[in-house]
């Protein structure tokens, strides 16, 4: 069963904690992503990976770390210097991160800091 | 400044009725705009890509056009159905490549009520 797959998919966390989301995807694509989705707002790209032990801030980048030592895997750390965490996180996946650059989605994780 | 702008924000309609959605887009150079799918606390799924050369895309019920002279698109839904409630998605890609070459608009949250 192909796909790209998140976990968990509801997080809690406290102030002060460092958490992490994982996604897998087993693609066999070469570009990941993470995006952000808040209320009433577009999907905003925190980073991206277009290989292996290679990756990229994206717009939102503050507050949030990355690896990439597999293809398959593209973890997302949410450290404590990000203020405002709370919010629905997107991992997703494409063949190449060119022009034509159609993206599959995970299913999300919520993250809620109590 | 590259942006996506989608109408109406929420729409309510009954069942068996049709709707269209609205996006309107500023990003230049344009590649390709595509149609996203979300129901609630799920990730996004693609129903439609069209290129600058394509003015009609169809997906079953689901309808897509495109004028890129005024550089408007529009989602119609044939026939609804509950299963459509969800928040529809319209996503420009420039022509310019790496990851942040996507515009995502905010979404037009659909519910289709029996």
């Amino acid at each position: 069963d192909g796909g790209i797959t998140q976990s968990p998919k509801y997080l809690f966390r406290k102030e002060g904690q460092n958490v992490t989301l994982s996604c897998e995807q087993n693609l066999n694509h070469d570009a990941m992503y993470w995006y952000r989705q808040d209320p009433g707002q577009g999907l905003r790209l925190i980073y991206y990976s277009q290989i292996v032990n290679d990756f990229q801030k994206g717009d939102i980048a503050e507050g949030y770390s990355v690896s990439r030592e597999k293809k398959e895997s593209f973890p997302l750390t949410v450290t404590s210097a990000q203020k405002n965490p709370t919010a629905f996180y997107l991992c997703a996946s494409s063949i190449y991160s060119g022009l034509y650059n159609e993206q599959f989605f995970g299913p999300g994780t919520r993250l809620t800091v109590l | 400044k590259n942006q996506v702008e989608q109408s109406p924000q929420s729409l309510i309609i009954l069942e068996g009725k049709n709707c269209t959605l609205q996006c309107n887009y500023t990003v230049s150079p344009f590649s390709n705009l595509r149609w996203y799918k979300q129901d609630t606390g799920r990730g996004p799924v693609s129903l439609t890509i069209m290129t600058f050369s394509e003015n009609t895309k169809s997906n079953g019920r689901y309808t897509a056009t495109l004028d890129a002279d005024t550089k408007q698109s529009s989602l119609h839904i044939t026939a609804s159905q509950l299963s459509d409630s969800a928040s529809y998605i319209c996503v420009v890609s420039a022509q310019f490549s790496g990851a942040n070459n996507l515009f995502f608009g905010t979404g037009t949250r659909l519910t289709v009520i029996p």
